[in-house]
């Protein structure tokens, strides 16, 4: 089945840039997203990126897709402290059906002054 | 706003209590969706409604029982749930189940069972 790992935690000084890694297993995958969680609310959907692409930047935000290695990264620049949250990444793959998402564990990030 | 709202926020229940979740878009979509999110484990898609009917059941226990009357609205009853149901449960909606438009997430009920 589908797995997709992240590590758990990541600490960065304000105005550093931060990388948060996802690695996942299934080749099917179509669309690759990054959410965002803060405390006390739900995911929010921060940029999504389409399996024949490699590269898609968004204002602060960079995701980079090595699909022979089945990576995926999100770089953060100029972080700020309310960029502090974990974030989870998700597959959609075609295996299965469906828009169904396999998410990872999530990498809770830390800003810090 | 997410154009997605969940009520209550929080729900503190007995185990022998009824009660409903709720889960309203504003975005348009056909496809709603209930996820389970405990602490250190990747979120669990629990069921999936396109245009009003059930795609999926992830094996889920018959003490909850979702219902979609419109693909505008989405509830969770919740009947004789058990301690580890206890979790943030969130409701999600993308424009159809076929397709691979992004999930839209609410902001989530935390449900704890006393």
């Amino acid at each position: 089945g589908e797995d997709v790992e992240q590590s758990l935690f990541l600490s960065v000084r304000e105005g550093d840039s931060s990388v948060i890694n996802c690695t996942y297993t299934d080749s099917s995958s179509t669309y690759l997203y990054w959410y965002k969680q803060e405390p006390g609310a739900g995911l929010q959907l921060l940029t999504y990126i389409f399996s024949n692409m490699d590269m898609k930047q968004d204002q602060r935000l960079t995701v980079l897709l090595n699909k022979k290695d089945k990576h995926l990264s999100l770089r953060i620049a100029d972080t700020q402290t309310g960029d502090s949250a974990i974030y989870f990444c998700a597959e959609r793959a075609l295996t299965g059906g469906g828009n169904k998402l396999t998410f990872g564990t999530g990498t809770q990030l830390k800003v810090e002054l | 706003e997410t154009g997605v709202t969940q009520t209550p926020r929080h729900l503190v229940m007995g185990m022998t209590n009824k009660k409903s979740l709720k889960c309203e878009q504003h975005l348009g979509h056909n496809a709603m969706y209930w996820y389970k999110q405990s602490a250190k484990k990747p979120l669990e898609l629990m069921f999936v409604y396109n245009f009003k009917e059930q795609t999926e059941n992830n094996s889920v226990p018959s003490r909850f029982s979702p219902e979609c009357p419109n693909s505008s609205h989405l509830f969770l009853h919740l009947h004789t749930l058990q301690p580890e149901d206890s979790a943030l449960y969130l409701c999600a909606s993308s424009q159809d189940f076929s397709g691979a438009q992004p999930q839209h997430f609410g902001d989530g009920t935390r449900l704890s069972i006393l």
